[in-house]
């Protein structure tokens, strides 16, 4: 499926820098996720958007600063991250964030890792 | 609260074998579940979900999987495994009291061995 994008694919970075994780979705959808998936563990929710508001903040440290600008669109501003942040983070769309039994379109995710 | 328990982290067949992965839940009302399988370097793709109706479910790729309100289980099947199904695979609930949030497990990995 391409129906929902991440970029970049694969990002290292050091603990003082600054970046940027990016989610498209060109599903129509009026919600969009943010995940983390660390290796045996189950995936983490950490923020929901519904027609571009948040709400869902699975108490996630600050260093990790969403924005959704539009319905289509949805960063993860990344800052002064810690070695344990290294992990898959995964972007999902869905009809509605508030429609239960709906199905979550996943894109690839970006590999992060944190020096 | 909904909570999901998926028994073995990792399950190996041999091609042509049943696959089975389980998966136990716990829900205070009427649960909604999924199966989503994720290729290595991919998303999650969807294999099949139960929302109400009948309680044996098809999904994609030959893998069915069986709502058991009595077991709060929905154990995922499939008669004959293939090389091509190994892969790690995730299951998940969510009620209405909880909007479209998803609570996974922690994901079974499956081997097929030739």
């Amino acid at each position: 499926e391409t129906g929902v994008t991440q970029t970049p694919r694969h990002l290292v970075m050091g603990m003082t820098n600054k970046k940027s994780l990016k989610c498209e979705q060109h599903l129509g959808h009026n919600a969009m996720y943010w995940y983390k998936q660390s290796a045996k563990k189950p995936l983490e929710l950490m923020f929901v958007y519904s027609l571009e508001e948040r709400v869902e903040n699975n108490s996630v440290p600050s260093r990790f600063s969403p924005e959704c600008p539009n319905s289509s669109h949805l960063f993860l501003h990344l800052h002064t991250l810690q070695p344990e942040d290294s992990a898959l983070y995964l972007c999902a769309s869905s009809q509605d964030g508030q429609g239960v039994g709906l199905r979550q379109y996943f894109g690839p995710g970006t590999r992060l890792t944190v020096l | 609260a909904q909570s999901v328990t998926q028994l073995g982290s990792h399950v190996s067949v041999s091609e042509g074998a049943l696959v089975l992965l389980r998966c136990n839940y716990s829900s205070s009302v009427p649960p909604y579940l999924f199966w989503y399988v994720q290729y290595p370097n991919q998303g999650l793709q969807l294999l099949l979900k139960y929302t109400t109706g009948a309680t044996l479910v098809k999904g994609i790729n030959g893998f069915e999987a069986e709502f058991k309100k009595s077991e709060t289980s929905f154990h995922l099947t499939k008669p004959s495994a293939h090389m091509s199904d190994a892969a790690e695979y995730f299951c998940a609930v969510s009620a209405y009291n909880q909007g479209g949030k998803l609570i996974f497990g922690q994901g079974t990995e499956l081997s097929v061995k030739p």
